[in-house]
């Protein structure tokens, strides 16, 4: 299986803040890559796909990067509606695997 | 609008069984890919399984594939996962996602308690 490193486990950010979420993929995941915010109480909701490609009405402030074995979502300026727990998972070999989970809150 | 509903969680005792239902619309059923994914209480995610837009192909993580079974019915719009054996560990949230390379819509997610 694919691990999917995850860093920071949790984080406390102030509005305006830039923060970055990391993920290694223990293997070349190329850019199946996608990225998932879930607030307290909902279900996941995709933000990020094939990497770089943000989702119809995801704002413009999150933007994810990169390729093969590392990959990073930046949040370029957090928000009072951020607060939330953000994944990693890799869609290019089965099984598909997600990172541990960032807990993301303000100060 | 795309639409995920979920049904059929509980509590249920170990080594019972246990068939979970999602009912699809504001989509062509029939052309996606669709998949389990779960998650712990400790908010751990776990991918399930997936099965082709034709119901004729299915994968599945290799530590549940024993004892889970994904299959869909097009015609009712309705995916399926029939648990088997259950055991403490599974005890989650277990969402209902539709694969497109990754998933893109979640359902509503439903819950599964097992315990004695």
């Amino acid at each position: 299986n694919t691990v999917m490193t995850q860093s920071p486990t949790s984080m406390f950010t102030s509005v305006g803040d830039r923060v970055t979420i990391s993920c290694k993929a223990s293997q070349n995941v190329g850019i199946n890559v996608a990225w998932y915010q879930q607030e307290t109480g909902q279900s996941p909701k995709r933000l990020i796909y094939w990497a770089s490609n943000r989702d119809t009405g995801v704002p413009d402030r999150f933007t994810g990067s990169g390729s093969g074995t590392d990959f990073t979502l930046t949040i370029s300026n957090m928000q009072a509606e951020d607060p939330a727990i953000y994944y990693c998972l890799q869609h290019n070999s089965y099984p598909l695997t997600f990172g541990s989970g960032t807990k993301l809150e303000i100060k | 609008e795309v639409q995920l509903v979920e049904s059929g969680g509980g509590l249920v005792k170990p080594g019972a069984s246990l068939k979970l239902s999602c009912v699809a619309s504001g989509f062509t059923f029939s052309d996606y890919w669709m998949s389990w994914v779960r998650q712990t209480p400790g908010k751990t995610m776990e991918w399930i399984g997936d099965i082709k837009y034709d119901g004729s192909y299915t994968n599945y993580a290799p530590s549940l594939k024993n004892r889970f079974t994904i299959s869909r019915d097009n015609a009712k719009s309705t995916l399926y996962l029939q648990m088997s054996n259950v055991r403490s560990e599974d005890t989650a949230t277990y969402y209902c996602t539709r694969e497109l390379g990754a998933p893109d819509y979640w359902g509503q997610g439903v819950m599964v308690t097992v315990s004695s």
